[in-house]
């Protein structure tokens, strides 16, 4: 049972590259969010999607896009990355939509240069 | 917006208790949760309360729940090496679950 399996682990980014963090999930989880993680400011909700063709922004949604096409994928869009988006990604999911139960990926590295 | 409020870091004696605290202001969360962060690893729930509970034990873990003071701590006893990660107190209901900063937790000999 893979779980929640995050794409790349590592990434570099040039200035104004546009690049697509990969999320996927085996369990048929409903509810599937992105965070980033920043040093001293914990975890940030980016988006969120409570099901298949439903999306909704969290805390720090700009400079972001998601779509959710399949129950198991939710990839996250940096359309055009900026410094200020250098931080680890964590894509997570639960069975519900009242959050209680998150399973975490082990996260993307990116740094944009 | 809503906050979690942690301290950064905690320094334990080998097979001493830990207690790391929270602080939060969302007085509607459901539930509160404690996650556990090893180095280059997600996050992993450790314990969780309901929002009507005070106390939650589990094993070696102790979970208080202070509703009034909007407070929550978690008690690891008898504190192991392979206990030293980052602690995070997460609070929150439907969609929306607000993280603290982590509290690092170091256990020594």
């Amino acid at each position: 049972n893979a779980g929640v399996t995050q794409t790349p682990k590592f990434q570099v980014l040039k200035t104004g590259q546009s690049m697509t963090l990969q999320c996927a999930q085996d369990m048929n989880h409903e509810y599937m969010s992105w965070y980033r993680q920043d040093p001293g400011m914990g975890l940030r909700l980016i988006h969120y999607s409570v099901g298949a063709g439903i999306t909704d922004q969290g805390e720090v949604p700009n400079g972001y896009n998601v779509s959710r096409s399949t129950t198991e994928d939710f990839p996250l869009r940096l359309l055009s990355a900026a410094p200020s988006q250098t931080s680890v990604y964590f894509c997570a999911s639960s069975l519900g939509r009242n959050n209680e139960k998150l399973f975490f990926g082990s996260g993307t590295q990116l740094s944009v240069l | 917006g809503e906050d979690v409020e942690q301290s950064l870091f905690l320094s334990v004696r080998e097979g001493d208790s830990s207690v790391i605290n929270c602080t939060y202001t969302d007085s509607s969360s459901t539930y509160l949760y404690w996650y556990k962060q090893e180095p280059g690893a997600g996050l992993q729930l450790l314990t969780y309360i309901f929002s009507n509970m005070d106390m939650k034990q589990d094993q070696r873990l102790t979970v208080l729940l202070n509703k009034k003071d909007k407070h929550l701590s978690l008690r690891i006893a008898d504190t192991q090496t392979g206990d030293s990660a980052i602690y995070f107190c997460a609070c929150g209901g439907y969609n929306k679950l607000i993280f603290g900063a982590g509290t690092r937790l170091a256990v020594h000999p």
